[in-house]
């Protein structure tokens, strides 16, 4: 069963505007912990924002914030003042308890196209 | 701080040939390393964790004779890839973690092409 759901394969955004990003999951472990990352086209995985199961608090770093809503077990990206070089594939990931290894399961990712 | 190296960034080779690919944590310990797949316009799927001094785990279907790796010390992972098939071209991609952290860092990647 897939245990992180991205519904938008492809989103368009006007620069300088605010844009979300969906993600569900699916998880049994009361200890886990939500990722997103940013792969452009060079291919490398840039770490973004991170939101632990037990912080009350949603993440924000900059201009990326994630909206945790955990009875929904939702883990919405939001990217403010959207810029060109935003443009990239976005995965959400879950990292689950120790019996998993700490590994990430990711989702399918969506692409985000920021246009002029 | 958290910069994971990973080499060759790209590779060709032969089919039968074996391919080395090697992963660095340049800043920090790295006690877990991952190694994933990814192919084109897909997301990423991971292969194995390794932790330091230890066997690697890998995941279901993942060949261990065929994808070797070693985590032979705290900032080096090496995958390799023998008698590599035209089947087995893809983008591999690290990631390290420290211990008592959540966060995995990523390297930038390695495209295998094989002939």
């Amino acid at each position: 069963a897939q245990k992180i759901t991205q519904t938008q394969p492809g989103m368009f955004v006007q620069e300088k505007e605010a844009v979300t990003l969906d993600c569900t999951y699916d998880t049994s472990d009361q200890s886990y912990g939500l990722f997103w990352y940013k792969q452009p086209s060079s291919g490398e995985m840039i770490f973004l924002i991170y939101q632990g199961s037990y912080d009350e608090q949603n993440a924000t770093e900059g201009r990326y914030s994630l909206n945790f809503q955990k009875a929904r077990k939702s883990a919405n990206l939001v990217i403010s003042a959207s810029q060109l070089g935003d443009s990239a594939m976005y995965f959400c990931a879950m990292r689950e308890g120790p019996d998993s290894g700490y590994a990430l399961n990711f989702g399918k990712g969506t692409s985000l196209l920021v246009t002029p | 701080g958290a910069v994971v190296s990973q080499h060759p960034s790209w590779v060709i080779c032969k089919s039968g040939t074996s391919v080395k690919i090697e992963c660095r944590s340049l800043d920090f310990q790295a006690t877990t390393m991952f190694w994933y797949r990814q192919f084109p316009k897909q997301s990423l799927m991971l292969m194995a964790t390794s932790n330091e001094g230890s066997k690697a785990t890998y995941e279901q279907g993942v060949e261990k004779d065929k994808f070797l790796i070693n985590h032979a010390s705290l900032t080096l992972s090496t995958l390799t890839v023998t008698s590599a098939h035209p089947e087995d071209s893809s983008f591999y991609i690290c990631s390290a973690k420290a211990e008592r952290t959540d966060t995995q860092y990523f390297g930038p990647g390695t495209r295998l092409t094989v002939l």
